[in-house]
């Protein structure tokens, strides 16, 4: 069974700072891998979702890589703002799968 | 587009009460999700219909939870009877078949059962 994982689990770090958030899986036959956003109280909004075949996607501030072979994917995210604290999960989506295999997430804050 | 939308936001019960919650998929998308958020075991897949067809309902519970998608824009999730561990935030999602596009998620619906 897929495991996904995310570390750290929370992390707080000042305004204007760089910073990586580390998502691991165990089963590297996956056919895309998808960051999201989640707000307090709210439903999951998508940030970037990589192909298998793809290295990195980039939107903005956010750059998103993939290791399949290693089984890691980093979501970084450039000078960071207070308005992007937020829940951030790692999800994938398995060849031989429909659905998404989500780990728990990473709780950011970034404080002013 | 509105988005995927789920009815209602918030729901209080008491324990042993019917609880229905409602899901609008995005016109077009023919896959849709029903997926349980809890703190202690993050999101879940409880079932996946792709064209108005259940196809993996192996997430679902326990026979207290029946999920229907009676045509291509509307689909509900209903526990009968509801339990307090049936407390968590319940979302739906839905996806296009169509290329490799990315899941679209509702807001939730926060289900306490007291």
């Amino acid at each position: 069974k897929q495991e996904v994982t995310q570390i750290p689990a929370a992390l707080s770090v000042p305004e204007g700072e760089n910073l990586v958030l580390n998502c691991s899986f165990t089963d590297s036959a996956i056919y895309n891998l998808q960051w999201f956003r989640q707000d307090p109280g709210k439903g999951l909004t998508s940030l970037l979702l990589i192909q298998s075949s793809q290295r990195e996607q980039t939107s903005g501030r956010l750059n998103a890589s993939l290791d399949k072979s290693s089984g890691r994917s980093t979501l970084y995210i450039a000078a960071s703002q207070p308005g992007d604290s937020a829940t951030y999960l790692c999800a994938v989506l398995e060849d031989s799968g429909y659905a998404l295999n989500f780990g728990k997430g990473t709780s950011l804050l970034v404080t002013p | 587009d509105a988005g995927v939308i789920q009815s209602p936001r918030h729901e209080v019960t008491e324990m042993g009460q019917e609880v229905t919650l409602r899901c609008k998929p995005i016109s077009g998308h023919n896959s849709l999700f029903w997926y349980r958020q809890t703190m202690m075991r993050g999101l879940e897949l409880l079932i996946y219909f792709n064209n108005n067809v259940p196809i993996d309902d192996s997430g679902m519970p326990e026979d207290r939870f029946s999920a229907k998608m009676p045509n291509a824009s509307f689909s509900t999730l209903k526990i009968q009877p509801s339990e307090p561990r049936d407390s968590a935030v319940y979302f739906c999602a839905s996806r296009s078949d169509l290329g490799t596009p990315p899941s679209h998620f509702g807001d939730g619906t926060r289900l306490s059962i007291l």
